[in-house]
């Protein structure tokens, strides 16, 4: 069984930096693309970052670029999102998701509140 | 960016009657489009891609069609566990720029 499990979401000031995590299981992690999404509270849907299986190609949404950064291990099945220099509207349920174009897989996800 | 426009926002159905929910795109996408499901606390599901390609465990009264610009999700009888928020996801262009429709609400009506 396909499982993506996020942690490390909590709550930051405005400028401060969180990384979040997925651990992925029941599947061949270091064959697929990977993909962080977004969601804030009472909101739609935001892609905001993917990955290529071995890590070498990574792209992002324009409101994240050079704050966020996405990484994977695959040697221990996990994917990142290193967020810096945070602001209010980063607020969000951060899931993570398999696949580059459609999604075939979502974790639970992790909320990360930024406020002061 | 594509813009992705859903409506209607809201749809109030009977359980067992048809649903129809449309997703627009501000441009050509061919059929680079996913739809998902989202009940709420949970996580999104993926049920279609490609436009009309079932994924895997998506039940057959899930129909998607549509190219270009004008796209339907149908679900032919709806079931009580059809109730949710679904979204829809433009994959067109490399490098990605993903975007989603803001979601349809299905609720019982």
């Amino acid at each position: 069984e396909v499982q993506l499990v996020e942690s490390g979401g909590g709550w930051v000031q405005p400028g401060e930096s969180l990384r979040v995590s997925c651990a992925a299981s029941g599947f061949i992690f270091s064959r697929h693309w990977m993909t962080w999404v977004r969601q804030a509270p009472g909101k739609g849907l935001e892609w905001v970052a993917n990955i290529k299986e071995d890590g070498s190609d990574k792209y992002y949404v324009d409101s994240v670029k050079g704050r966020f950064t996405i990484s994977r291990d695959n040697a221990k099945n996990s994917l990142y999102l290193q967020m810096n220099s945070l602001r209010v509207e980063d607020t969000a349920v951060y899931y993570c998701a398999g696949g580059v174009q459609e999604m075939w897989a979502w974790g639970q996800g992790t909320l990360v509140s930024v406020s002061s | 960016e594509i813009v992705m426009t859903q409506s209607p926002a809201t749809l109030s159905v009977s359980p067992g009657e048809r649903a129809t929910l449309s997703c627009r795109a501000s441009q050509s996408i061919s059929s680079n489009l996913a739809w998902y499901q989202q009940k709420p606390g949970q996580a999104p599901r993926l049920l279609i891609y490609g436009a009309s390609t079932r994924a895997t465990a998506t039940p057959a009264r899930f129909s998607g069609s549509g190219s270009g610009t004008e796209f339907t999700l149908t679900i032919s009888s709806l079931q009580s566990e059809d109730f949710a928020v679904y979204y829809c996801q433009q994959y067109n262009k490399w490098p990605p720029e993903w975007t989603f429709g803001q979601g349809t609400k299905v609720e019982i009506k």
